[in-house]
C-alpha cells in the first residue's frame, strides 16, 4: 500500500513535554498538509507545504507548533510545551501539484495528561 | 468567512432505507467541494470532488450532487457497512486548504 503514512499512531505525553510527529506522503505528491481534528468536529487546517516550502499557516498554529518538510519528502510536526488543549487527532494529507483531492493518512492521536 | 454546515448531525437508517445528507456552504469562490468518509479512529477517505453547479458523481450506493449553495450525498439502499461519519469540505478560491463541516454520523441497522 502506497498511501499516506503517519507515525506514531498514538502518543500519550505529560503536559509541558515536547512531541514530534512524522508524515510520509504519497511518493509522487508535491503538496503536504497538516490538520487537527477534535472529537465531533471536522478537520481544521494547520499548515501547507509545496515541496519543501511552507506556504500557508493557520492562525490556529501557535508559536509552540512548528512544521518542517526537509527535501520536500516527509514532514514533521513538533509541539513544544504541550497543553491539555492540544489533545486531538493530528492528520496529514497529500495531493498532486495540479490536483485538488487531498488523501489523508491514518492520523496520530495525541493525549496530553 | 468560509463556512460549511452539515445536517443532520446524526442519522439512523434501516438497511435498504434510502436517504440524503446535506452540506450547505458559504465560500469566497468555490474551487471544489469534497466528500469524505471517516471510520472511527481512522483518517478521512476520499469519495468525490464536485466543481460546478449541476454536477453529479456516483460510486456504488452513493451519489453526490452540487448546487450553488449546497451539496447532497444520496445513499440508496444502504447496508450496515455504509455506517461511518461523512464529511463535506470546500476549497476556497484563495489558498490550498480545505474547510470542513462537522460531519454527519450515519448508522445503518440490519
Amino acid at each position: 500500500d502506497t498511501g499516506v503514512s503517519q507515525d506514531p499512531r498514538h502518543k500519550i505525553t505529560k503536559r509541558g513535554q515536547n512531541v514530534t510527529f512524522r508524515c510520509d506522503p504519497i511518493s509522487e505528491h508535491n503538496r503536504l498538509y497538516w490538520y487537527r481534528q477534535t472529537l465531533g468536529q471536522g478537520p481544521e487546517f494547520l499548515t501547507y507545504f509545496q515541496n519543501e516550502a511552507q506556504l500557508e499557516k493557520s492562525r490556529l498554529l501557535s508559536d509552540r507548533f512548528s512544521a518542517e518538510r526537509p527535501k520536500g519528502s516527509f514532514s514533521t510536526l513538533e509541539i513544544q510545551r504541550t497543553e491539555q488543549g492540544d489533545s486531538a487527532m493530528y492528520l496529514c494529507a497529500s495531493s498532486l501539484s495540479l490536483g485538488t483531492e487531498q488523501y489523508f493518512g491514518p492520523g496520530t492521536r495525541l493525549t496530553v495528561t | 468567512e468560509d463556512q460549511v454546515t452539515q445536517s443532520p448531525e446524526a442519522l439512523r437508517l434501516q438497511e435498504g432505507e434510502s436517504s440524503s445528507l446535506n452540506c450547505s456552504y458559504t465560500v469566497s469562490g468555490l474551487r471544489g467541494l469534497f466528500w469524505y468518509r471517516q471510520d472511527p479512529g481512522k483518517g478521512p477517505e476520499f469519495l468525490f470532488t464536485l466543481y460546478s453547479a449541476g454536477e453529479e458523481k456516483e460510486k456504488e450506493r452513493l451519489k453526490a450532487t452540487l448546487t450553488k449553495k449546497e451539496s447532497f450525498l444520496h445513499i440508496t439502499a444502504p447496508k450496515p457497512e455504509d455506517s461511518a461519519t461523512y464529511l463535506c469540505a470546500v476549497r476556497p478560491e484563495y489558498g490550498n486548504k480545505l474547510v470542513f463541516g462537522a460531519g454527519t454520523i450515519l448508522r445503518v441497522k440490519s
